[in-house]
């Protein structure tokens, strides 16, 4: 069974640019949460998206947006980027969320110059 | 507001000892933790979990108890392995609302020597 994938692994933008992450959850799951990974902050939760409706929203801005694709396969835009959205995005699937084992991807490194 | 603390940044201990993980909550309706372990440029993977009804699960050398009274848990790993060597998150879920919602700590890196 393939794993969660992430695309693109690495980006790099510039400050006021926006960015659009991909995640393709494992088959048959239909939860995918992001989280966002920074140095001393842990990760934190950004959003969770179930049958293509956000379910659950975390503390980020209005800027960091996402959706859900009717195969399950998600996205996230963050708009006018900041240096501080330079992060690892995670993005995370499980067959219905709540207490289920959540499986990551590697993530998408993003830095903002 | 951090609901889920991991106060010790990194440990190290010698390969065959055990290591201990801790972990210490506050929102006192979380009803489920889980342990994740993540290596460099690899997203984490969920290593073990436990209920809150329960203050103990053991998954081979990878043990989790769990202190309600205290709200704290703590990882223990015994033997330890330079394989172990990554970075550990303790992670938190429950209440209303959380659905899908994991709280994360900040992470423990941990050093196995040989």
């Amino acid at each position: 069974k393939a794993g969660v994938t992430q695309t693109p692994r690495y980006l790099i933008k510039t400050r006021g640019q926006q960015v659009t992450l991909s995640c393709s959850p494992i088959s048959g799951h239909r939860s995918v949460s992001w989280y966002q990974q920074t140095p001393g902050q842990g990760l934190q939760f950004l959003f969770e998206y179930f049958s293509e409706t956000q379910r659950n929203k975390g503390n980020f801005p209005g800027r960091f947006s996402g959706r859900q694709f009717s195969n399950s396969r998600s996205e996230m835009n963050v708009s006018t980027l900041e240096l501080g959205d330079s992060a690892l995005y995670l993005c995370a699937s499980s067959l219905v969320g709540s207490a289920d084992t959540q499986y990551f991807g590697p993530g998408t490194r993003l830095t903002v110059l | 507001d951090q609901q889920v603390k991991q106060n010790s940044p990194s440990l190290s201990v010698q390969e065959g000892r055990i290591s201990i993980l801790n972990c210490d909550y506050t929102n006192s309706m979380f009803d489920y933790f889980l342990w994740y372990k993540k290596y460099p440029a690899e997203g984490p993977t969920f290593l073990i979990s436990i209920s809150s009804i329960k203050d103990k699960n053991e998954d081979g050398r990878f043990t989790v108890f769990l202190n309600k009274s205290a709200k704290h848990l703590s990882l223990h790993i015994v033997p330890s392995q330079p394989g172990d060597s990554a970075v550990y998150f303790c992670a938190a879920i429950g209440g209303s609302g959380n659905t899908g919602k994991l709280i994360f700590g900040q992470g423990t890196t941990l050093q196995v020597k040989p």
